[in-house]
């Protein structure tokens, strides 16, 4: 059975880049056609979309945030990343990473992973 | 960005009840809407997809319809392990979107 798993700093201080990873176990990250997302959702807020990105390469992502948002996937090792530059205390959250089935419902969800910005 | 309104955004109910919320879209989706649980402590959880279609595993008191730009989600007997709160969501049009999500609790 497919799952994800998130992996990350914690703390990150102002103004620096955050570097999440997401490994997928039980299956291949290349096969069909999903795409993998990042979501996050702030302490006591609803859920935000990050971007989404195909074992190709190609990505999607949130314009609210898209100036300071980089994704890539690493196929080998059968998983994806996100870069988030220019940190502030608001991009402090509870981070997932998801399998977006065929761009429609995130059907698969790793536990999460919580990011404070703070100095 | 295509908006979701939902309604109530908490709610307090018995076990055994029956339980709607409703999600508003700011334009028409179709029926691009899947609803999702969010237990705290918990990774979100699909429960209906297509506005309608019940994903896989997932008990058949939930239900979902609607579409264009308003939708439903049901509980027809609460119990007490649904209590969480409960987002929309819209794959229409970039960028994907949530709901401001609605607690539920009993």
């Amino acid at each position: 059975q497919l799952q994800m798993q998130e992996s990350g700093p914690g703390l990150v201080k102002p103004s620096e880049t955050l570097s999440l990873t997401c490994i997928v176990s039980g299956g291949s990250i290349s096969t069909g056609s999903h795409y993998w997302g990042w979501i996050r959702q702030p302490p006591g807020k609803g859920l935000e979309w990050i971007g989404d990105i195909f074992h190709s390469g190609r990505t999607y992502s949130n314009p609210s945030l898209k100036t300071r948002v980089t994704m890539s996937v690493d196929t080998s090792s059968n998983q994806f990343s996100l870069r988030l530059d220019s940190l502030t205390a608001a991009d402090t959250a509870l981070y997932y990473c998801a399998r977006h089935l065929d761009m429609t419902r995130f059907d698969l969800w790793g536990p999460g992973t919580l990011v404070t910005v703070s100095s | 960005d295509t908006q979701l309104t939902q309604s109530p955004s908490s709610l307090s109910a018995s076990v055994g009840d029956r339980v709607t919320i409703t999600c508003l879209a700011s334009h028409d989706i179709g029926n691009s809407l899947n609803w999702y649980q969010h237990k705290q402590g918990e990774a979100p959880k699909v429960l209906i997809y297509d506005a309608s279609s019940l994903e896989t595993g997932v008990p058949s008191r939930f239900s979902g319809a609607g579409s264009g730009t308003e939708f439903t989600f049901t509980i027809s007997s609460l119990q007490p392990e649904d209590i969480a709160t409960y987002y929309c969501q819209q794959y229409d049009i970039l960028p994907f979107t949530f709901g401001p999500g609605a607690k539920v609790d009993i």
